[in-house]
């Protein structure tokens, strides 16, 4: 089946700093990546869609400069999360549609934000 | 009222019993629903997709759908110690880019007793 990367895995930072979480299709082309977060024992909650050579589309209620999103090709897709504090700390999880339209979930990031 | 609403939990089951897991959702212009398994700190992995009203089956799993009553469930034949885990309702709208725009349950934690 179809691989979606995402790395790394798990990042501790210090408040203030930036993280860069990237997502990529590995044995297929996505046009459209989505990009989801999930705090401790809730569900996930779609942050924003990103489109490839365009500006991503942001779900209501998510600062789009501070998570800045960047899908520059069709197998690379960027989250970075600009001066991060506390309440960031988060599971962050990307996922891929392929042609069909099946998608596929990265493995997640774990960010912990001191 | 919650777009997407499951029972939380936890649902306990004896290993070798069937499992029934219920989600409900609110908008009527939702036309895909996937259930998706998730153990903790890992990404959601799909084990149904269901766009019509009625059953699918694959192997133990039976998903079902009712659109009439905006009612999916999930039904676990043989449930086995594995299959303890987090199982997540998800919908979504067809069309454009919206497949992949998931609006997701908190989830119904399942544990299978030996």
């Amino acid at each position: 089946g179809a691989v979606v990367s995402q790395h790394p895995s798990r990042v501790i930072c210090k408040s203030g700093t930036s993280v860069k979480i990237e997502c990529r299709s590995l044995d297929f082309q996505a046009t459209t990546m989505f990009w989801y977060r999930q705090f401790p024992k809730q569900s996930l909650m779609l942050m924003a869609t990103s489109n490839e050579g365009s500006k991503a589309t942001y779900e209501q209620g998510v600062e789009k400069d501070k998570f800045l999103i960047n899908h520059a090709s069709l197998t690379l897709s960027t989250l970075t999360v600009t001066s991060a504090h506390p309440e960031d700390s988060s599971f962050y999880i990307c996922s891929a549609g392929d042609t069909g339209r099946r998608l596929f979930f990265g493995s997640g990031t774990q960010l912990s934000v001191l | 009222q919650k777009e997407v609403e499951q029972n939380s939990g936890p649902l306990s089951v004896p290993e070798g019993a069937i499992a029934s897991l219920n989600c409900t959702y609110s908008d009527r212009g939702s036309q895909s629903f996937f259930w998706y398994r998730q153990y903790s700190g890992k990404s959601p992995e799909l084990i149904m997709s269901i766009y019509s009203n009625g059953d699918k089956e694959d192997g133990r799993f039976t998903a079902q759908l009712n659109k009439a009553s905006q009612y999916v469930s999930l039904l676990i034949r043989d449930s086995q110690p594995s299959d303890s885990a987090t199982y997540l309702c998800a919908v979504t709208k067809a069309g454009g880019t919206s497949y992949g725009k998931l609006t997701f349950g908190q989830g119904t934690i399942l544990t299978v007793h030996p």
